[in-house]
């Protein structure tokens, strides 16, 4: 089977761009959350996609969004970046919303400058 | 808000010797699973606990959730270098949804 899939591994930006992240999750999987990993820290939830539509969302403001396709695969978009915005994101699929756990994506390193 | 402390941070031991990490919140969660991330990747379950009292293990890792579904740990038996990595437990609530992460615990086993 195959796992996620996440690209592009790395990225530059500079502040006030826009950019898009994308994310294939495992096959057979019907859930896709997003995650920011800030360096030396946990994950923080930043929302997830069941079935197209959003499923719960965390403490991130509304130019963070996102999109899942029918296939399942879906896109993290950041409007007007800010240096903060530097982390990794993760992308993680699970099935039915992931009480038994999510495979987890290698990331994308974005950086902000 | 549901918080997640992880203990300790940082653990530097020498191969052979034994570990526990600690997660603790004063939430409940539905289950409770624990992470590896090793640099430049994402995280990997190693296991997910949802009962009380649960204990689970993987050849020389022992997973504990606490009675309450409040807490849990994890204890390495004889480290070797290649548990060298970053550990994460995350909890979960109803149905899953979003997992709340502890800040992770860095470990380096020397040979």
């Amino acid at each position: 089977e195959t796992g996620v899939t996440q690209s592009p591994t790395h990225l530059i930006k500079t502040r006030g761009q826009q950019v898009t992240l994308r994310c294939s999750s495992q096959s057979g999987h019907n859930t896709v959350s997003w995650y920011q990993q800030a360096l030396g820290q946990g994950p923080q939830f930043i929302f997830q996609y069941y079935r197209e539509e959003e499923n719960g969302r965390g403490n991130f403001p509304p130019r963070f969004s996102g999109l899942q396709f029918p296939n399942y695969s879906s896109e993290l978009n950041v409007n007007a970046l800010e240096l903060d915005d530097s982390a990794l994101y993760l992308c993680a699929s699970s099935l039915w919303g992931g009480l038994y756990g999510y495979t987890f994506g290698s990331g994308t390193r974005l950086t902000v400058v | 808000t549901q918080l997640l402390e992880q203990s300790p941070q940082f653990l530097s031991i020498q191969e052979g010797e034994n570990l526990t990490v600690y997660c603790n919140s004063s939430s409940v969660f539905s289950s409770l699973q624990w992470y590896r991330q090793e640099p430049g990747e994402g995280p990997v379950l190693l296991v997910t606990v949802v009962t009380g009292g649960e204990v689970k293990k993987l050849k020389r890792l022992t997973f504990q959730f606490g009675d309450a579904r409040k807490d849990s740990s994890l204890h390495i038996t004889a480290a070797q270098p290649g548990d060298t990595g970053l550990y994460l437990c995350a909890g979960a609530g109803n149905q899953g949804g979003k997992l709340i992460f502890g800040q992770g615990t860095e470990l380096s086993v020397k040979p």
